[in-house]
């Protein structure tokens, strides 16, 4: 079964500095990988995902994500942060191979400090 | 751009009471999904539809549970007889297609609180 951890409920970073949003995952079979950001108030909004077609994926808002299948990693980074990004971030697999539902991570509610 | 909405934002019911959580997909999607979020753990998949029956459905989703598109823009959730577990946030989300690769746009989600 296909699952996903997100280390760090809340990170914590001030405006201008990198960011990085861990997220690993475990899977029998060779995975779909996606990021979800929420704003408050809103829905999930897809950043990016991986397909298998490069390992370095770029998503919306300047956000890029590589995928480390040694590692077993995703991790989500953006070189610069800005205020506008404070919002909770959500990894997800695909649930398995071919069905439909997506395995989210805990989440990780990002705070950019001034 | 076309969204999810959903309907209503925030629903309070009696334990034992039925409630419906609405959701209009975007208009040329053919699949559909509701997930949950229970405070503070994980977004779970819940059920997805297409062609006007089941596609897949989780362990989560037992007979209190049931959707329906009653007509060509509403899906809905019907918890027959809620329980104070159920109180979560509901999501709902379509997709043009099915598929590993494909995208599942999200609503902002309905806020349940069973008492």
């Amino acid at each position: 079964a296909q699952s996903v951890t997100q280390l760090g409920s809340h990170v914590s970073v001030s405006e201008g500095a990198l960011v990085l949003l861990r997220c690993n995952y475990s899977s029998s079979v060779p995975p779909y990988l996606f990021w979800y950001v929420q704003y408050p108030n809103q829905g999930l909004q897809l950043l990016l995902k991986y397909t298998s077609a490069a390992t370095l994926v770029k998503g919306i808002n300047g956000f890029e994500a590589e995928f480390k299948k040694s590692e077993t990693s995703f991790h989500l980074t953006k070189p610069s942060a800005h205020m506008s990004d404070a919002a909770e971030y959500f990894c997800a697999v695909n649930r398995r191979g071919g069905a439909d539902g997506l395995t989210f991570g805990k989440g990780t509610h990002l705070i950019i400090q001034p | 751009e076309p969204e999810v909405t959903q309907t209503p934002s925030h629903q309070v019911t009696q334990m034992g009471q039925e409630v419906i959580l609405r959701c209009v997909p975007i208009s040329n999607h053919l699949y559909f999904y509701w997930y949950r979020q229970i405070l503070g753990q994980k977004v779970e998949f819940l059920v997805s539809f297409y062609n006007n029956e089941i596609s897949e459905k989780s362990e989560i989703f037992d007979d209190q549970f049931s959707v329906e598109r009653p007509d060509g823009s509403n899906f809905t959730l019907k918890i027959r007889s809620t329980k104070l577990e159920d109180s979560a946030m509901y999501f709902c989300a379509s997709s043009v297609d099915r598929g590993l690769q494909e995208t599942q746009y999200f609503g902002p989600g309905t806020r349940l609180l069973v008492l």
